[in-house]
């Protein structure tokens, strides 16, 4: 069974920029989350995707989009980079199966924007 | 809205040393509970989850009783090594929206 795993690994950005993360859920998990952990901070929730479709979303601006693709990966796009935006950001998927609402997490890409 | 608070860090304990990091909610419904672990440089590995009340979860040694009359799911040990020093996040979980809520985090380190 393959876990959650992201790429990149880490990232350097300049503020204004735009950054897509990627994201592939363990086999046989339909939804994935998207978290924002900064410094010293627990994550953040900033969006769910099942089924291809948003399914929640967090207190994060427009700028911060995502899409599911066929067969469950993910991608995080952020445009206008800020400062603000360095942080891990996590990627976790689960089975949406009667509220079970177990998730898995991926290493996280660490973004740094100067 | 429903929130998470759980103690500050760090927890600064001796090998073999008995462990509790407290961890209180407010949620409306029942959520489920869950603690997770994360240590340096990686992310967040499951411990344990409790989905109702008086459940308790337990996982590596690692214990936490879900009490919805005090609102509390406190992670304990009986004796803590030092390879559990990481970073603990207590969760909860709507069960509608099923996005994880997380306190804080508190780090613990062990020595031996």
């Amino acid at each position: 069974e393959t876990g959650v795993t992201q790429s990149p690994t880490h990232l350097i950005k300049t503020r204004g920029q735009q950054v897509t993360l990627r994201c592939s859920s363990q086999s046989g998990h339909n939804t994935v989350s998207w978290y924002q952990q900064a410094l010293g901070q627990g994550p953040q929730f900033i969006f769910q995707y099942y089924r291809e479709e948003e399914n929640g979303r967090g207190n994060f601006p427009p700028r911060f989009s995502g899409l599911q693709f066929p067969n469950y990966s993910s991608e995080l796009n952020v445009n206008a980079l800020e400062l603000d935006d360095s942080a891990l950001y996590l990627c976790a998927s689960s089975l949406n199966d009667a509220g079970l609402n177990e998730q898995y997490f991926g290493p996280g890409t660490r973004l740094t924007v100067t | 809205g429903n929130s998470v608070t759980q103690m500050e860090g760090p927890v600064t304990l001796s090998e073999e040393a008995f462990l509790t990091i407290n961890c209180t909610y407010t949620a409306t419904g029942y959520p489920s509970l869950f603690w997770y672990v994360q240590y340096p440089g990686e992310g967040l590995q499951l411990l344990l989850k409790a989905t109702k009340a008086d459940d308790k979860g337990s996982n590596k040694g690692f214990e936490a009783t879900y009490r919805k009359e005090t609102t509390s799911f406190h992670l304990e040990k009986g004796s803590v090594q030092v390879s559990d020093s990481a970073v603990y996040f207590c969760a909860l979980s709507d069960r509608l929206t099923d996005k994880l809520i997380f306190g804080t985090g508190t780090r613990l380190q062990v020595f031996p």
